[in-house]
């Protein structure tokens, strides 16, 4: 198993231009989530879904878009991207109904935007 | 917002020696989550406490709760060089979200050979 795949590993961006980030995942894991993290701040909840069809918002979604069409994918995208964006993201997942099952993470895209 | 706070920031000891991260939270949780993170990796789950239990043990990881101090610690025991990483705690709070794990700020941990 794969476990947690995120692409890129790195990217560049200029202010103003779009793009997405893919997340996929081999666990069959119904949970997906995304976080951001920034020096001295921790990690920050974005947006996750419960399921194909089903997204919600976490702390910080402002600047974010999810769609979930299939179990396997969950793309953040940036339509505009700002110098706040610059930062780490991670995809996390795991099985959705048992609540003390633990998060799986990819190894991060980290995006600087100038 | 944080939930978790982790104590201290950043801890340096020898190879051998044994390490201690506390995390102290805010609200009553209903459990608490460790993890560990190398540089320039992803997260990666240590173990999980309930808020029913008070200790824990995974090799040579021994995990405390104190519900009533909202704290917890976490002990590496005889550390290695390879322990160096970012440790975090993350918790879901009583009453809130399952689908919102919080994490702290982490302490950075290293351990020198």
């Amino acid at each position: 198993n794969a476990g947690v795949t995120q692409t890129p590993k790195f990217q560049v961006l200029k202010t103003g231009q779009s793009m997405t980030l893919q997340c996929a995942q081999d666990m069959n894991h119904e949970y997906m989530s995304w976080y951001r993290q920034d020096p001295g701040m921790g990690l920050r909840l974005i947006h996750y879904s419960v399921g194909a069809g089903i997204t919600d918002q976490g702390e910080v979604p402002n600047g974010y878009n999810v769609s979930r069409s299939t179990t396997e994918d969950f793309p953040l995208r940036l339509l505009s991207a700002a110098p706040s964006q610059t930062s780490v993201y991670f995809c996390a997942s795991r099985v959705r109904d048992r609540m003390n099952s633990p998060l799986h993470f990819g190894n991060g895209t980290r995006l600087t935007v100038t | 917002s944080q939930q978790g706070e982790e104590d201290p920031q950043a801890l340096s000891i020898q190879e051998g020696e044994n390490a201690t991260m506390n995390c102290s939270y805010k609200t009553s949780i209903n459990n608490l989550q460790w993890y560990r993170q190398n540089s320039g990796r992803g997260l990666v789950h240590l173990i999980l406490i309930r808020s029913n239990e008070r200790e824990k043990h995974s090799g040579r990881l021994r995990v405390t709760l104190d519900t009533s101090k909202k704290s917890s610690s976490l002990l590496i025991t005889a550390s290695r060089a390879a322990d160096t990483a970012s440790y975090f705690c993350a918790t879901v709070p009583e009453g809130g979200s399952n689908y919102k794990l919080t994490f702290g700020k982490g302490t950075l941990l290293t351990v020198n050979p």
